[in-house]
């Protein structure tokens, strides 16, 4: 069974700090996606990492992908109350099909 | 503009009727996708269709149902087999063949059954 974890589940942490969230997925597969949902609202696209070593920047954020490991990060620098949200990445499962499957996700809360 | 609908944003309903849920895209979008998002969980695949007059189960089908007629249009019916259908659900597109390959989401669905 495909399984994408993520941790931490929660993660408090203050204005100013650095910090990595960690998304470990158990099937082959070279494109992971980085979501993004505020309270009661829909999901947002951060980042899609489609080969091994594959890092992307958008401001504060910064993701990375290593297949071998099965592994994703997405680093927090010098966070801000804005980055407040609920963090979430996805594996599709290849092979031709687009299934997408969800980690658990990281809620984020920012302390000013 | 380009995005995807979903409609109504909230919808309440009686325990025991069958209710259906809109999504609409006018991203010429071949994949659609319904998925299950209960308070503090992540998300769960309920159908998915990659193409017109096809579709396939997600992990949570049992108790919902879908219709592929259109590209643009992929409805979800809650029916009264769904024993606890309150949640927020969300609607996606997405279309690898063009280079999106990310999920593209609707607003959202918040159902209360009562």
């Amino acid at each position: 069974e495909l399984k994408v974890e993520q941790n931490p589940l929660f993660l408090s942490m203050q204005e100013g700090k650095n910090y990595t969230i960690y998304c470990n997925y158990s099937t082959t597969s070279d494109r992971l996606y980085w979501y993004r949902q505020d309270p009661g609202k829909s999901l947002e696209s951060l980042f899609v990492l489609l080969s091994n070593g594959a890092v992307k920047q958008e401001g504060r954020l910064m993701a990375s992908l290593d297949t071998k490991a099965r592994l994703s990060t997405l680093h927090i620098t010098a966070a801000v109350h804005d980055l407040s949200a609920t963090y979430f990445c996805a594996v599709d499962i290849g092979s031709g099909t687009y299934k997408y499957i969800f980690g658990t996700g990281t809620r984020l809360k920012v302390l000013a | 503009d380009g995005g995807i609908t979903q409609s109504p944003k909230y919808l309440f309903r009686k325990e025991g009727q069958n209710v259906t849920l809109s999504c609409e895209q006018n991203l010429n979008h071949d994949a659609m996708y319904w998925y299950r998002q209960d308070p503090g969980q992540g998300l769960r695949l309920i159908y998915y269709s990659q193409i017109v007059n096809d579709f396939q189960k997600g992990d949570i089908a049992e108790g919902y149902s879908v219709s592929r007629e259109k590209k643009e249009s992929f409805p979800l019916t809650v029916t009264s087999a769904q024993k606890n259908p309150t949640a927020f659900y969300l609607c996606a597109s997405t279309s690898p063949g063009r280079g999106a390959i990310e999920q593209y989401f609707g607003p959202g669905t918040r159902l209360t059954v009562t």
